[in-house]
């Protein structure tokens, strides 16, 4: 157990349900990622949080995504309109970056099946 | 963002010493190297990080030559246990962390 814990573990949904994942971080730490991972693939960078700014949303994968971190504590992960491509692991990590040395706390992941 | 090469997989058996290598040509000057180990249905977890030489810690060494084009991540005495996916990512402080396909260990008995 790292620390940051994720819900729900598992999400399964009909194409064209919305679904919204919740991402607790360590508390101390400022900034928040959300990762995709698909099977035999590393994780993609989705979005991350220093925070409550969310810097960088360029790299999520479409306007059906969107990320919060209000008041820089939890954060949320909404995908809109799910279709069977959504299907994936959704990791959030967390770390108190202060230089180079990033150190990234990973959660135990959401497991969506979008039917 | 500079990209990184690593082998596909890699074959071991229990208490042999395991060497990765992972190529990165064009590593920027700001940019540190961290290694992330992945078991099935987990998150990735962090291994080490370092900048130039060799760092050590409890699990790993990392070699790192004075180019720094490329790295090496070095498990001592593996076990069954350390099967797993190992990735190396290069990056500073203001880029986001791009994980490549990464190497599947196999360890053997």
């Amino acid at each position: 157990d790292t620390g940051v814990s994720q819900d729900p573990r598992h999400k399964i949904t009909k194409r064209g349900q919305n679904v919204t994942f919740r991402c607790d971080p360590i508390s101390e730490h400022n900034r928040l990622y959300w990762y995709r991972q698909t099977l035999g693939q590393g994780p993609e960078f989705l979005t991350y949080f220093q925070n409550e700014a969310q810097l960088e949303k360029s790299r999520l994968l479409s306007d059906r995504f969107s990320a919060e971190r209000p008041k820089g504590s939890f954060s949320t992960l909404e995908i809109q309109r799910t279709e069977q491509g959504d299907s994936a692991m959704y990791l959030c990590a967390s770390s108190l970056r202060t230089s180079g040395m990033d150190e990234q706390f990973f959660g135990p992941g959401t497991r969506l099946t979008v039917l | 963002l500079a990209k990184t090469t690593q082998p596909i997989s890699m074959d071991s058996y229990e208490g042999q010493e395991v060497n990765i290598t992972c190529s990165h040509n064009n590593i920027a000057t700001n940019d540190y190297i961290t290694w992330y180990q992945q078991f099935p249905s987990q998150g990735p977890r962090f291994i080490i990080q370092g900048y130039k030489t060799k760092v050590t810690n409890e699990v790993a060494s990392l070699f790192i030559p004075a180019d720094r084009k490329s790295s090496t991540l070095s498990l001592p005495r593996v076990s069954l246990s350390d099967t797993a996916v190992y990735y190396c990512l290069v990056g500073d402080i203001n880029n986001d962390m791009r994980f490549g396909a990464g190497t599947r260990l196999t360890v053997k008995p």
